[in-house]
């Protein structure tokens, strides 16, 4: 089975620009997590998607958003980046129905450089 | 979700058992411990979770106390590729935060030849 996917990879946006990250799910899965992991912060939730609504919402601001597809795909969009944004984004998925222990697995991330 | 303590760092001799420890002295009956590694600017990588019983898997052992206070994660024989960030984390799958994960800092594992 296809473990996560997130495109792109590599990313070098400069300040005041929007960015939009992907996240393609394990098959079957309907949840999808996001994260934001930097030096400083460590790896930080930012919010979650199920069946295409919002679940559950990190302490970020409001430049950061995201959707979720009627195939369970998720994207999260950057508005007005600025230089702390610069980060590496993870996005994990999950059944997200309380089946089993409901194990999020995590995608290879997309690492962001704002100029 | 209960906090959980990691000491930052150990380093361990290749071939040998890594033992990292994990205190989650709040946690509730209905918490499980998850374990990830994070491999040098890679996605997480889900190790093992457990309840109240001891696990094992290909990849490590989980002992979990009696009292479930604190757990230890177990790599049989740590090669050099076990080096990486190893994460523990408590959490009530199937709950309202269920796709939520709360990472603390981890402890950084060296495995030395």
């Amino acid at each position: 089975k296809a473990g996560v996917t997130q495109t792109p990879r590599y990313l070098i946006k400069t300040r005041g620009q929007q960015v939009t990250l992907s996240c393609s799910p394990i098959s079957g899965h309907r949840s999808v997590s996001w994260y934001q992991q930097t030096p400083g912060q460590g790896l930080q939730f930012l919010f979650e998607y199920f069946s295409e609504t919002q679940r559950n919402k990190g302490n970020f601001p409001g430049r950061f958003s995201g959707r979720q597809f009627s195939n369970s795909r998720s994207e999260m969009n950057v508005s007005t980046l600025e230089l702390g944004d610069s980060a590496l984004y993870l996005c994990a998925s999950s059944f997200g129905q309380g089946y089993g222990t409901e194990t999020q697995y995590f995608g290879p991330g997309t690492r962001l450089l704002v100029l | 979700d209960a906090k959980t303590t990691q000491p930052p760092s150990m380093d361990c001799a290749e071939g040998r058992a890594a033992n990292l420890p994990c205190n989650h002295s709040t946690i509730s009956g209905n918490e499980y411990v998850y374990w990830y590694r994070q491999i040098h600017s890679q996605g997480p990588q889900y190790i093992i979770h457990g309840l109240k019983n001891n696990e094992t898997n290909e990849m490590a052992s989980l002992i979990i106390t009696e009292d479930r206070k604190s757990s230890t994660l177990i790599l049989p024989h740590a090669t050099l590729r076990d080096t990486a960030v190893y994460y523990c984390i408590v959490r009530v799958p199937g709950s309202s935060n269920t796709g939520k994960l709360i990472f603390g800092q981890g402890t950084t594992l060296q495995v030395k030849p």
